[in-house]
């Protein structure tokens, strides 16, 4: 079981510039989820998903699109990066009622 | 909506010592669920211990145990024979199992072990 990845693991935009993150898990989880770590802060929830084909917004989902075609996929869009739009991303995923299971983080920095 | 608080932003031990990082929360909810996860310099997130509201024993993990105590929404982590290995940010978390199992993350503690 590889877990929880995510693609890529670092990224330099300028900005105006798009990209997408790519979350893959293999543990046939229902919920995924994307949020944003920025210095001094915890995690924010920026998307979600309960489960193929749904999507809903989080804390923090401005300047962001996701979608959830399959199951085991989860990809995060910036259609226009912004400098305000550095940071990490995690994405994760949980079964029902479980603990959220994480990945690797992508570092992402607009210039 | 829910609201984590971490009120130490630092704090160090000496190896082989007991540490407890404070968290307190706020909800109306009854049920849920909370968390500690740590994220060492390698920036994995990886879970230390996990409470659900509804027990009232406190979950315990090897050296790791929690003091969750439900009237005053405080939910804390004790380290017991910190190890260098330790040495990482904590993050308390709760969710809330009524609306799709949201997550809020605390600002996080930095725990440095000194050997």
């Amino acid at each position: 079981n590889a877990g929880v990845t995510q693609t890529p693991k670092f990224r330099v935009l300028k900005t105006g510039q798009s990209m997408t993150l790519l979350c893959a898990q293999d543990m046939n989880h229902e919920y995924m989820y994307w949020y944003r770590q920025d210095p001094g802060m915890g995690l924010r929830l920026i998307h979600y998903s309960v489960g193929e084909g749904t999507t809903a917004k989080g804390e923090v989902p401005d300047g962001y699109n996701v979608s959830r075609l399959k199951k085991q996929n989860f990809l995060l869009g910036l259609e226009s990066a912004a400098p305000s739009q550095t940071s990490v991303y995690f994405c994760a995923s949980s079964r029902d009622n479980y603990e959220q299971y994480f990945g690797p983080g992508t570092r992402l920095t607009v210039t | 909506a829910q609201t984590v608080t971490q009120s130490q932003p630092e704090m160090s031990v000496q190896e082989a010592e007991t540490v407890t990082l404070s968290c307190t929360y706020d909800t109306s909810e009854n049920n849920y669920y909370l968390f500690w996860y740590k994220q060492p310099p390698s920036r994995q997130m990886i879970l230390v211990i996990r409470q659900e509201a509804y027990k009232q024993q406190n979950a315990t993990e090897n050296r790791f145990s929690v003091n969750f105590q439900k009237a005053a929404k405080s939910f804390s982590l004790k380290i017991s024979d910190s190890q260098l290995g330790d040495t990482a940010m904590y993050f308390c978390a709760f969710m809330n199992p009524y609306n799709n199992n949201d997550m809020r993350f605390g600002a996080g503690t930095r725990l440095t072990v000194k050997p």
